[in-house]
């Protein structure tokens, strides 16, 4: 199965400050996407990570906010900039794998909250 | 907005079989039917999924009605680790929309 590494698990963090998460994965993947779950809420797709080129981003999310890397096909990164309370939430990492069709498979999440 | 529509919340018995529906009307012929469970604030779990056939696999069964308009996963024999929230997704892409859900509460 998927070993999906997400780092930090949690943090707090002040409000207007920035927050990197990052996602590594053991194998080469096809798709990497970014999710938010806010507290009590279901999951919301962020982002779709490119590799090599910009990240394509659903209704809602825009790339300062939330500026997106995918320099190869095992490692991303999503940015929570100039945070405010309302940031406070899970933010989760998913890919899917070639031979998989369209399973996602899930990292474990960062929590953060934002004071 | 999502496809499908859940329950918010069912109870299940500890070793009975829960049954949980899923509403997809508005589903495509390309679109098939996934489940996941989020066990407390951990990342989704898969768990099965369907076209158009009835599937079964070492965690659960799915049982998808002849006009594809609605679903049934069933966790045979449920354990207090099986408490969790379900979900329903209808896709034919990479992009999941989570609906609201399901939370399953298996009791001793």
């Amino acid at each position: 199965s998927a070993v999906i590494s997400q780092k930090p698990s949690r943090d707090i963090c002040q409000r207007g400050t920035s927050l990197t998460i990052q996602c590594q994965v053991d194998s080469q993947v096809t798709m990497m996407f970014w999710y938010r779950q806010q507290p009590g809420q279901s999951l919301t797709l962020i982002a779709t990570a490119n590799q090599g080129s910009e990240a394509t981003y659903e209704s809602g999310f825009v790339i300062d906010k939330f500026p997106i890397s995918r320099p190869n096909l095992t490692f991303s990164t999503l940015t929570v900039s100039n945070m405010s309370p309302e940031d406070s939430s899970i933010y989760l990492c998913s890919v899917s794998y070639r031979g998989e069709g369209q399973k996602l498979f899930f990292g474990s999440g960062t929590q953060l909250s934002v004071l | 907005d999502a496809k499908t529509t859940q329950p918010p919340s069912m109870d299940c018995a500890e070793g009975r079989a829960a049954n949980l529906p899923c509403n997809h009307s508005t589903i495509s012929g390309n679109e098939y039917v996934y489940w996941y469970r989020q066990i407390h604030s951990q990342g989704p779990q898969y768990i099965i999924h369907g076209l158009k056939n009835n599937e079964t696999n070492e965690m659960a069964s799915l049982i998808i009605t002849e006009d594809r308009k609605s679903s049934t996963l069933i966790l045979p024999h449920a354990t207090l680790r099986d408490t969790a929230v379900y979900y329903c997704i209808v896709t034919g892409t990479y992009k999941y929309i989570f609906g609201t859900g399901t939370r399953l509460k298996v009791l001793a």
